[in-house]
C-alpha cells in the first residue's frame, strides 16, 4: 500500500524559507501530488498541486523530482502566520481513498 | 469557492447516544469523505462515498455508519457513542476536475 512519510515537527523563524519533503512510495503513474495546510480549529485547505518538476503559486512552490518518489514544499520568507500543520496527499493513494499522513507540524517564531 | 457545511462545530454527547454529524456541500460533488482527528495521529478516513447511496470504509469505521440519500449530503451517524470517539470530526468534498478536497470546518464532538 501507498505511504507518505513527512517529518512530525519543524522549527523556524520569521523570514527563513522553509522546505518540507514528503515521501510517496508506489505513487502511480497519472497521480498528482497535492499539498494541504491546516490551522487549529479549521480544516485543512488546498495549498499547491503538481505532477512533476516545479510548480509556483502565490503561497509556495512545489518540487517534484523526475522518479516522483517524494516531493518537497518549499514556504519562502516565513511568517507567524505560516504556523500550520502541512499534509502532502498523492491523488488516487488507496485507490477511492484519500488517506493522509500525519503531518508536518511547523512552528514559526519571531 | 466550494461551500461545505458541518451543522454544528461543538457538540457533547452522552455515552450510549445516537449522534448524527451533518455536512452538506454546495457544488455537486460525487465524493464526499469523513475523518476525524486526534492529537498525534494525524487524520483518519472513517467513511468516504463516491455517490448516491454508495459508500465505502475507510481505516477506521467501526462504530460508525454513514448515510448519503442526497447527493450534497452526507451524514455520520455514531450508532451508540462511547468516550473513546471523543474527537474533531472533518467531512470534506472532492472536486473531480482538479482533485482537490474541500473541508468543512469541523465538528467538535464530545462525550462524556
Amino acid at each position: 500500500l501507498a505511504k507518505t512519510t513527512q517529518p512530525i515537527s519543524m522549527d523556524s523563524y520569521e523570514g527563513q524559507e522553509v522546505n518540507i519533503t514528503c515521501s510517496h512510495n508506489n505513487i502511480a503513474t497519472n497521480d498528482y501530488i497535492t499539498w494541504y495546510q491546516q490551522f487549529p480549529s479549521q480544516g485543512p485547505r488546498f495549498i499547491i498541486q503538481g505532477y512533476k518538476t516545479k510548480v509556483t503559486n502565490e503561497v509556495a512552490s512545489l518540487f517534484i523530482p523526475a522518479d516522483r518518489k517524494s516531493s518537497t514544499l518549499s514556504l519562502p520568507r516565513v511568517s507567524l502566520s505560516d504556523t500550520a500543520v502541512y499534509y502532502c496527499l498523492p491523488r488516487g493513494n488507496q485507490g477511492g481513498k484519500l488517506i493522509f499522513g500525519q503531518g508536518t507540524e511547523l512552528s514559526v517564531k519571531p | 469557492d466550494v461551500k461545505v457545511t458541518q451543522s454544528s462545530r461543538y457538540l457533547v454527547k452522552r455515552t450510549g447516544e445516537k449522534v448524527f454529524l451533518e455536512c452538506v456541500q454546495d457544488m455537486d460533488h460525487e465524493n464526499m469523505f469523513w475523518y476525524r482527528q486526534d492529537p498525534g495521529l494525524g487524520l483518519r478516513l472513517i467513511y468516504f462515498s463516491y455517490d448516491v447511496k454508495m459508500k465505502e470504509k475507510g481505516d477506521i469505521p467501526e462504530g460508525y455508519s454513514v448515510s448519503r440519500e442526497k447527493k450534497e449530503r452526507f451524514s455520520l451517524i455514531l450508532e451508540s457513542a462511547s468516550t473513546n470517539q471523543t474527537s474533531m470530526y472533518l467531512c470534506a468534498s472532492r472536486d473531480p476536475t482538479n482533485e482537490k478536497l474541500f473541508f468543512g470546518s469541523g465538528t467538535q464532538l464530545s462525550v462524556l
